[in-house]
């Protein structure tokens, strides 16, 4: 069974860059979420991706956005990247997301650092 | 609005002992799932332990183990024989039935000593 894998581990951009980050959802899952995590803080919900829509979304600006593809991978893309983007960006994929409340398993995250 | 509170930021103890980790939330609904998750230096968000709020019996997984009190909107870890890979940030955290996200503590940085 292959986990969650995220891409790349670590990326530094400047202000008013845009960026997209990866995830690979764990074999079987069809639901992506995605957190924010800020240093020394717990994560904050970004939006949720199911079978290729989105599916809830948390308080976060439209230059926030997301994708899911058919084979249930995901990105995240942030454009005009601001200082308090710095932060390490979580992928966390499960089953049949709110519908069935199986367990979100975790990637390793991406550690974004806005310069 | 929900929220999750840990109170105690930092925990150390010695190596094989007992710790408990305290977790409060609030929540008006009544059909819920908590959770601890840990996350090492390595920044993986691991599952340590669920407990689904209609069932009254505490969660145990090995030498992890829950004390959930629903009435009072409680959900403590209790980690036996601590080991030194036990070392991590611990968060509580809690999803209602039929939402989508996890709503998270802000953790407990939880240090083993030899």
């Amino acid at each position: 069974e292959t986990g969650v894998t995220q891409s790349p581990t670590h990326l530094i951009k400047t202000r008013g860059q845009q960026v997209t980050l990866r995830c690979s959802s764990q074999s079987g899952h069809n639901t992506v979420s995605w957190y924010q995590q800020a240093l020394g803080q717990g994560p904050q919900f970004i939006f949720q991706y199911y079978r290729e829509e989105e599916n809830g979304r948390g308080n976060f600006p439209p230059r926030f956005s997301g994708l899911q593809f058919p084979n249930y991978s995901s990105e995240l893309n942030v454009n005009a990247l601001e200082l308090d983007d710095s932060a390490l960006y979580l992928c966390a994929s499960s089953l049949d997301g709110a519908y069935s409340n199986q367990p979100q398993h975790f990637g390793d995250g991406t550690r974004l650092s806005i310069l | 609005a929900q929220t999750v509170t840990q109170s105690q930021p930092e925990m150390s103890v010695q190596e094989a002992e007992t710790v408990t980790l305290s977790c409060t939330y609030d929540t008006s609904e009544s059909n819920y799932y908590l959770f601890w998750y840990k996350q090492p230096p390595s920044r993986q968000m691991i599952l340590v332990i669920r407990q689904e709020a209609y069932k009254q019996q505490n969660a145990t997984e090995n030498r992890f183990s829950v004390n959930f009190q629903k009435a009072a909107k409680s959900f403590s870890l209790k980690i036996s024989d601590s080991q030194l890979g036990d070392t991590a940030m611990y968060f509580c955290a809690f999803i209602p039935q039929g939402a989508q996200k996890l709503v998270f503590g802000q953790g407990t940085r939880l240090t083993i000593n030899p």
